[in-house]
């Protein structure tokens, strides 16, 4: 299977511990982005990478959130402390921006399930 | 401040007939404006997308109306299938390249 792939699938967690996930993106692809998806809603941006860099940050992310792509292929999403409040699916995406038509298509993995108890 | 707002949340159809879902934008500076499907379970998956520059994409089933004066967009399942029962997103995005969301449309297609 070449799709973005996302690990682990569930995770469930007792508030105050800490949380690692990780995103496979499609081989090509330069661009990694991380979006977060709370029950009944679409989802919201949370950061994205053009190859290992990070070049932009949404205000949701706050500081005990952290995502890095050391090598500009595989990512991680680490949430510190977590709180009930950041119980939602976690989804990872990949594109490869087309220069001439801008369409850059992102194409979604199956996401990580997040429970704070 | 929600920037794409959809309607309707949700949507029950009989098996062939027509599913239409509404989508309204503020920001003028959007440039692409994508359809995503989504099963239970799973993320969401590209189902067809539309550039300001053109009226109406069709693919297939599948067909985005688009009025740039109105700010607004539709999605139009003909046909419909059991099998296309899921949740429906569309988005929009200006030059940075995410995606703002709408809050999603349920669908159920009966049989």
């Amino acid at each position: 299977d070449t799709g973005v792939s996302q690990n682990p699938r569930h995770k469930i967690t007792k508030r105050g511990q800490n949380v690692t996930f990780r995103c496979d993106p499609i081989s090509e692809h330069n661009r990694l982005y991380w979006y977060r998806q709370t029950l009944g809603q679409g989802p919201e941006f949370l950061t994205y990478f053009q190859n290992e860099a990070q070049l932009e940050k949404s205000r949701l992310l706050s500081d005990r959130f952290s995502a890095e792509r050391p090598k500009g292929s595989f990512s991680t999403l680490e949430i510190q402390r977590t709180e009930q409040g950041d119980s939602a699916m976690y989804l990872c995406a990949s594109s490869w921006p087309l220069q001439t038509t801008s369409t850059d298509t992102q194409y979604f993995g199956p996401g990580t399930r997040l429970t704070v108890l | 401040q929600q920037q794409v707002k959809q309607s309707p949340q949700s949507l029950i159809v009989q098996k062939g007939g027509i599913s239409i879902i509404n989508c309204a934008y503020e920001n003028t500076a959007f440039d692409y404006f994508p359809w995503y499907q989504q099963f239970p379970g799973k993320g969401p998956a590209l189902l067809i997308a539309i550039r300001p520059d053109v009226s109406e994409k069709k693919e297939g089933r599948f067909t985005i109306s688009f009025n740039k004066s109105a700010k607004q967009f539709s999605l139009h399942i003909m046909d419909a299938l059991p099998g296309d029962s899921a949740t429906y997103f569309c988005a929009g995005r200006k030059a940075s390249p995410k995606f703002y969301f709408g809050s999603g449309t349920k669908l159920n297609v009966k049989p």
